[in-house]
């Protein structure tokens, strides 16, 4: 069963417009997640990330939110921009050894 | 890339053929990984290598085997290939611990 779970498969968004994606998880011993985006026939690529001692961090447009109570994360993306449209992963680690990852969303972020 | 350089890119192969799936790295990380991708089920870890001459099982081991005779190389054997391994495979390192960076991906397909 999954450990990492993105109930989402796409999303879609007007350009200038707030994109939220959201991603659960089940092992409370995930101390560490993360986001990836990916572009097709391309490797995913690292966005952002978050510790568990934190509830939030950002990064220019990008802001994730970690709810450790209701063991749920989720990804800002503020402006949303054409280029945003790709695939995004979360994923989460104990301890920094084998990452999980989420089954993925497809953000389309329409001009 | 990330420095991670993955061959082949693209084979097909035939069910009950055996191949090995090539993975280097330009650094001399510790950590490297071995995942596939499949659509609806997103990045699903095979196997793990925290260092030189150790591997650990993933979520989808089975079929698969591993081995990182040094620091640099990390590869994939299919034994006796299988229509259920038809998939996108990924190499991943990660320099720090908290963070996985992938190679770009090899695309397989088993008639």
């Amino acid at each position: 069963d999954q450990q990492v779970k993105q109930n989402s498969p796409s999303l879609s968004v007007q350009e200038g417009r707030i994109s939220i994606l959201n991603c659960d998880y089940t092992n409370s011993m995930f101390d560490y997640f993360l986001w990836y985006k990916k572009y097709p026939a391309e490797g995913p690529t690292f966005l952002i990330s978050i510790s568990s001692i934190k509830d939030k961090n950002e990064d220019g447009r990008f802001t994730v939110f970690l709810n450790k109570s209701a063991k749920h994360l989720s990804l800002h993306i503020v402006p949303s921009q054409p280029g945003d449209s790709a695939v995004y992963f979360c994923a989460a680690s104990e301890g920094f050894n084998k990452f999980y990852f989420g089954s993925g969303t497809k953000l389309n972020v329409k001009p | 890339n990330a420095g991670v350089t993955q061959t082949p890119k693209f084979q097909v192969l035939k069910t009950g053929q055996s191949m090995t799936l090539q993975c280097a790295q330009d650094m001399n990380h510790n950590s490297m990984y071995w995942y596939r991708q499949d659509p609806g089920m997103g990045l699903r870890l095979i196997y793990y290598s925290a260092s030189e001459g150790t591997t650990d099982k993933g979520e989808v081991p089975n079929g698969y085997n591993v081995s990182r005779l040094n620091k640099r190389e990390f590869s994939l054997r299919l034994e006796s290939a299988a229509p259920s391994q038809t998939s996108v495979y990924f190499c991943a390192i990660s320099p720090s611990g908290n963070t996985i960076y992938f190679g770009e991906g090899s695309w397989l397909t088993v008639v």
